[in-house]
């Protein structure tokens, strides 16, 4: 599995935009990059997966520059429910991968008022 | 639809003891993945169950054993409990679509004394 690097900590304040961009430059040509998000004592949940380009769902907008070494994800207009940790994993898809996620120290995400 | 499930939330030991958590997958999820976070970690793989056999291992001991049962829930095993093996564990499931999307439980929270 690919190893990623994000960021340790970002702050931010409530209505901005927060961008955490993961570096993933072993990534494979079959690799996915998926980004979960975990408050504090639960599991994490997943935000959003892509493979190339951009992919933008209800809640975060995934960028995938050409040689995907890299990904950003990007918080719209961040809460105070926003503040949690994020996490960047590469991975290939088949029942012997997805499963087996290698997650890194994540990035912390403060938004204050 | 009831999500991931996982129990006992939360547990003290004693070292040398042995620990069962139990996991129901989300409804129509047929592969499990048990996941520790040590505090203030990621979370990392121990090992994943499809057809009631495991197919993928972590780096971990084998003191952590599991089994996956007809029903698809699952069951974590902790021997000879270290101090070191105080920990949120996590379960993890996922169907049959070939995405990253992981769906997990709350934990357990294991305290070793």
């Amino acid at each position: 599995l690919a190893k990623t690097t994000q960021p340790i900590s970002m702050d931010s304040y409530e209505g901005q935009e927060v961008n955490i961009t993961c570096s993933h430059n072993n990534i494979a040509t079959n690799d996915y990059i998926t980004w979960y998000q975990q408050f504090p004592s639960q599991g994490p949940r997943f935000i959003i997966q892509g493979y190339k380009t951009k992919v933008t769902n209800e809640v975060a907008s995934l960028f995938i520059p050409a040689d995907r070494k890299s990904s950003t994800l990007s918080l719209p207009r961040v809460s105070l429910s926003d503040t949690a940790v994020y996490y960047c994993l590469v991975g290939s898809g088949g029942t012997d991968s997805w499963g087996k996620f290698q997650f890194g120290a994540g990035t912390q995400v403060v938004v204050t008022p | 639809d009831a999500g991931v499930t996982q129990s006992p939330t939360h547990l003290i030991k004693t070292r040398g003891q042995q620990v069962t958590l139990r996991c129901s997958p989300k409804s129509g999820h047929d592969t499990v993945s048990w996941y520790q976070q040590a505090l203030g970690q990621g979370p990392q793989f121990i090992f994943q169950y499809y057809e009631e056999e495991e197919r993928q291992r972590g780096n971990f001991p084998d003191r952590f054993s599991g089994h996956q049962f007809p029903n698809y829930s699952s069951e974590l095993n902790v021997n000879a409990l270290l101090l070191g093996d105080s920990a949120l564990y996590l379960c993890a499931s996922r169907g049959a679509s070939n995405t990253g999307e992981l769906f997990f439980g709350e934990g357990s929270r294991l305290t070793v004394l």
